[in-house]
């Protein structure tokens, strides 16, 4: 049920950039900020990004976001073996409803 | 430390209604402005947006599943209950609750897994 659409994998070398899509439309992604989250299996969920661009304390700037329009990027750059995991955007929607991306799966070659 | 947990069963069977808990510790949902929501993943699955619950007892639900989900709060405990009826395989997942409130306030629980089998 996923509104939010997402690239399914991306992969690439350790050191090298990705960059992960997610695309929404004009009620939610067009109108409101977009969070990124980093999602280990068996873990909680931890927030990369908020505010579109914004990253928490103790988040390295090798992450980063931005938003155009209807649509958002989540880049990593310097990319670590550590950095293997699953990534969701999330938003809200015009009912103020929670929405994330369909996510996707980084691997480090 | 303000964290989240979530309790409940591990296993239901089809057709039965789930309880779920989520005890918050070092902040209140009496607090002016808090909010706390259920998020839930099915194996191998996307995370989807179940339900929240605010301060002042407004309540949002997922509109696909609107019609099974119950959420409140006790204040007194300082718990959030989520109640889903007539379970199904397909509701197998890990279930988390969370306090998102924009910006960067954004703190999960670690979650707790259901299965749904007879």
């Amino acid at each position: 049920q996923s509104v939010l659409t997402q690239p399914p994998s991306v992969s690439a070398a350790p050191g090298q950039k990705v960059t992960i899509s997610c695309s929404g439309s004009s009620s939610n992604i067009g109108k409101n900020f977009v969070s990124w989250y980093q999602h280990l299996p068996g873990t909680a969920p931890k927030l990369l990004i908020y505010d579109n661009n914004k990253r928490p304390s103790g988040i390295p700037d090798r992450f980063s976001g931005s938003k155009s329009g209807t649509s958002a990027t989540l880049g990593i750059t310097g990319l670590q073996a550590g950095d293997e995991a699953d990534y969701y955007c999330g938003t809200w929607d015009s009912s103020l409803n929670t929405v994330f991306g369909t996510g996707t799966k980084v691997t480090v070659l | 430390q303000v964290t989240l947990k979530e309790s409940g069963p591990a296993l239901v069977k089809p057709t039965q209604t789930l309880t779920l808990t989520c005890t918050l510790s070092g902040f209140s949902l009496s607090t002016i402005g808090m909010r706390v929501s259920w998020i839930r993943q099915p194996p191998g699955k996307a995370l989807e947006w179940l339900a929240r619950i605010d301060w002042d007892d407004d309540k949002l639900y997922s509109t696909s599943l609107k019609t099974r989900l119950t959420i409140a709060k006790d204040t007194s405990k300082n718990q959030v209950v989520l109640t889903m009826t007539n379970m199904d395989p397909v509701d197998t997942a890990t279930y988390y609750c969370a306090r998102i409130l924009g910006g960067k306030d954004n703190l999960w629980g670690q979650g707790t897994v259901v299965t749904v089998s007879s």
